[in-house]
């Protein structure tokens, strides 16, 4: 059974959409992650969180808000997205040691 | 700018052959680098990971050598499987739990 899911898979908004992307973990794991993956890039680090409540900035944090509203669920919004934002997003779980991360299955997002 | 870099960005073996695939970094406070495998259609999962005071780690057909000096190190997979076919990610950390990652090397292994 998965212990990382995203929702949802797929999305196409348009230029000035507002855009929010789900994930849940049930590792019981305190950090999570956002990830985007472009080519040429590899993964680059948008948010992250050690818990309910908690946020911490990555390397590409522009354009991107997000809230840990439980341990367990963890959001990604865009509330102004631009064709940029353009990506196949990643969310990840790890522990406190943080040395292996659980990836979900990804959303790949349009924008028009 | 990248603190992670991979090459080759494409790689393409035999069966039965040794893949290699380099990554280097600038980091000198990174101490820990895992590697990534990532399926068409999946999430990046971890194959294998060294810390900075090895300069080898072995698993199976895969093994990483590690060289601190130069701030390098390769993933050697032996005996190449098309089942292996996937892209690899090197990534590096240090203290604070964030993974920089590598742009990825896509291994295509011909049966």
């Amino acid at each position: 059974e998965a212990a990382v899911t995203q929702s949802p898979r797929n999305k196409v908004t348009v230029t000035g959409g507002n855009v929010t992307l789900s994930c849940r973990q049930t590792n019981s794991h305190n950090y999570m992650y956002w990830y985007r993956q472009d080519t040429g890039h590899g993964l680059r680090l948008i948010h992250y969180s050690y818990g309910a409540g908690n946020l911490q900035i990555g390397d590409v944090p522009d354009g991107y808000k997000a809230t840990r509203t439980t341990q367990e669920d963890f959001f990604l919004l865009l509330e102004l997205a631009s064709p940029s934002q353009t990506s196949l997003y990643f969310c990840a779980s790890s522990d406190d040691r943080g040395r292996e991360q659980y990836f979900g299955p990804g959303t790949r997002l349009t924008v028009l | 700018q990248q603190q992670v870099r991979q090459s080759p960005q494409s790689l393409t073996v035999w069966e039965g052959e040794t893949a290699i695939l380099n990554c280097s970094y600038e980091n000198s406070a990174f101490d820990y680098f895992p590697w990534y495998q990532q399926f068409p259609g999946e999430g990046p999962a971890l194959l294998i990971s060294i810390l900075s005071v090895s300069d080898k780690k072995e698993d199976g057909r895969f093994t990483i050598f590690f060289n601190k000096r130069e701030k390098k190190l390769s993933l050697h997979i032996a005996d190449s499987q098309p089942g292996d076919s996937a892209t690899y990610f090197c990534a590096a950390m240090s203290n604070y739990n964030v993974l920089y990652f590598g742009s990825g090397t896509k291994l295509t292994v011909e049966p």
